[in-house]
């Protein structure tokens, strides 16, 4: 069974600073990556994902990730956090090589941008 | 640009009592799915509907639980008799069926239920 894994519930930078959001996933075949966000009151939005191919994605609104297959890390950065990119992030996987569609989720980043 | 609409936004039902939440997903995604959250814990998979049939769901997804496309533009899930730890946002999502974007879901922005 597929898992992701979070590394901390609540980050906090300042406007301007860099963003670092951490996912690890386990699973025994590269699965699909996806980052989502959540602002208040809102669905989940897919801000990037990877598939196949470049292991480094852009995103939207300035954000990117890199798959490393080495460390099974996803972890989401972007260069210069805004007071607007406060909101709650998940990691997800899913295994559709398999078949499979259903996401697996981690249990989310709430992000905190400092004025 | 085109999304996944639910209603309603909030239930508030009493313990043993049936619930439907509804949802409209894309009009030309043939992948539906249904997700929830408990207060404080991780988004789950529930149910993935494909062709008028389940096509994946997961072990929460009991007998309690049923999903259903009754026309052509809603899909359904229905709670036949509510526990106290349905209590969640229940999240609906669609996705394409065989294109080159057919692994991203989109999602709806959740009908927040709540069990007495």
């Amino acid at each position: 069974a597929q898992s992701v894994t979070q590394l901390g519930s609540h980050v906090s930078v300042s406007e301007g600073a860099l963003v670092l959001l951490r996912c690890n996933y386990s699973s025994s075949v590269p699965p699909y990556l996806f980052w989502y966000v959540q602002y208040p009151n809102q669905g989940l939005q897919l801000l990037l994902k990877y598939t196949t191919g470049a292991t480094l994605v852009k995103g939207i609104n300035g954000f990117e990730a890199e798959f490393k297959k080495s460390e099974t890390s996803f972890h989401l950065t972007k260069p210069s956090a805004h007071m607007s990119d406060a909101a709650e992030y998940f990691c997800a996987v899913s295994r559709m090589d398999t078949g499979r569609r259903a996401l697996t989720f981690g249990s989310g980043t709430r992000l905190q941008v400092q004025p | 640009e085109p999304e996944v609409t639910q209603t309603p936004s909030h239930q508030v039902t009493q313990m043993g009592q049936e619930v439907i939440l509804r949802c409209v997903p894309i009009s030309n995604h043939l992948y539906f799915y249904w997700y929830r959250q408990i207060l404080g814990q991780k988004v789950e998979f529930l149910v993935s509907f494909y062709n008028n049939e389940i096509s994946e769901k997961s072990e929460i997804f009991d007998d309690q639980f049923s999903v259903e496309r009754p026309d052509g533009s809603n899909f359904t899930l229905k709670i036949r008799s509510t526990k106290l730890e349905d209590s969640a946002m229940y999240f609906c999502a669609s996705s394409e069926a065989l294109s080159r974007n057919r692994e991203t879901q989109y999602f709806g922005p959740g009908t927040r239920l709540l069990v007495l």
